[in-house]
C-alpha cells in the first residue's frame, strides 16, 4: 500500500535552514506530483508547495517563496522540501501528500519543526 | 488568489444526527473540491473528491455535494468515530491549492 514516511524535522533557531525528506513506497513515484503541506499548533491545514511528478514544475505559497525549495529524487522515491531563513511562524508538523488529479490521495504522518532561539 | 470560507467553524451534536458543513469559493471551481477528515493527532484523510465522489473505503454516511462556488458536505447519521475536524480544499489550474478553516464536529 502507499507509505510516505517524512523526516529531517527538529528544533531550529530562527534564520537557519533545515532540509525535510519525504520516502515514498508503494507506488510508482515518478508518476504522481507531490505536495508539502504545514499545520501549525492548534491551526488548520496550510498549503507550503507542489512539485510536478518529474520535477519539470514547482509552485510555492507566498509565504515561503524565494525561502523554500521542492524538489525531488525519483531514482530514490524521495521528495525533500528545503527552508532556509526559517521563522518563527514557520513552526508547524509538516506533511508531504500524493497528489491523485486534483486531490490529496495519501498523506505522511507528519514532522514537526520547531523554529525558536 | 481562491480564498475558501468554510462554515461552522464548530458544531456540537447528537449520535444519529444529520450534520451539514458548508464551503463557498470566491470563485468558480467548477467540482475540483475535495473534503478531508482529521483526527487529533494524525494526518488528514481523503473522504470526498470533486465535490461528490466518495473515496474508496469511506462509509456512505459521508457525501458532498455542489458545483461552482456553493459545495455541501453531509454526515447522514453522526457517529461517535466522527468526531473530527473537516477542511475543504480547491485546487486551482494545478498550482495553487487552498483549504478552508476548518470545521470541529464534537458530541453534544
Amino acid at each position: 500500500q502507499v507509505q510516505l514516511v517524512e523526516s529531517g524535522g527538529g528544533v531550529v533557531q530562527p534564520g537557519r535552514s533545515l532540509r525535510l525528506s519525504c520516502a515514498a513506497s508503494g507506488f510508482t513515484f515518478s508518476s504522481n506530483g507531490m505536495h508539502w503541506v504545514r499545520q501549525a499548533p492548534g491551526k488548520g491545514l496550510e498549503w507550503v508547495a507542489v512539485i510536478w511528478y518529474d520535477g519539470s514544475k514547482k509552485s510555492y505559497a507566498d509565504s515561503v517563496k524565494g525561502r523554500f525549495t521542492i524538489s525531488r529524487d525519483n531514482s530514490k522515491n524521495t521528495l525533500y522540501l528545503q527552508m532556509n531563513g526559517l521563522r518563527a511562524e514557520d513552526t508547524a508538523v509538516y506533511y508531504c501528500a500524493r497528489l491523485r488529479a486534483w486531490c490529496l490521495d495519501s498523506w505522511g504522518q507528519g514532522t514537526l519543526v520547531t523554529v525558536s532561539s | 488568489d481562491i480564498q475558501m470560507t468554510q462554515s461552522p467553524s464548530s458544531l456540537s451534536a447528537s449520535v444519529g444526527d444529520r450534520v451539514t458543513i458548508t464551503c463557498q469559493a470566491s470563485q468558480d471551481i467548477s467540482n475540483y473540491l475535495n473534503w478531508y477528515q482529521q483526527k487529533p493527532g494524525k494526518a488528514p484523510k481523503l473522504l470526498i473528491y470533486d465535490a461528490s465522489n466518495l473515496e474508496t473505503g469511506v462509509p456512505s454516511r459521508f457525501s458532498g455535494s455542489g458545483s461552482g462556488t456553493d459545495f455541501t458536505f453531509t454526515i447522514s447519521s453522526l457517529q461517535p468515530e466522527d468526531i473530527a475536524t473537516y477542511y475543504c480544499q480547491q485546487y486551482d489550474n494545478l498550482s495553487q491549492l487552498t483549504f478552508g478553516g476548518g470545521t470541529k464536529v464534537e458530541i453534544k
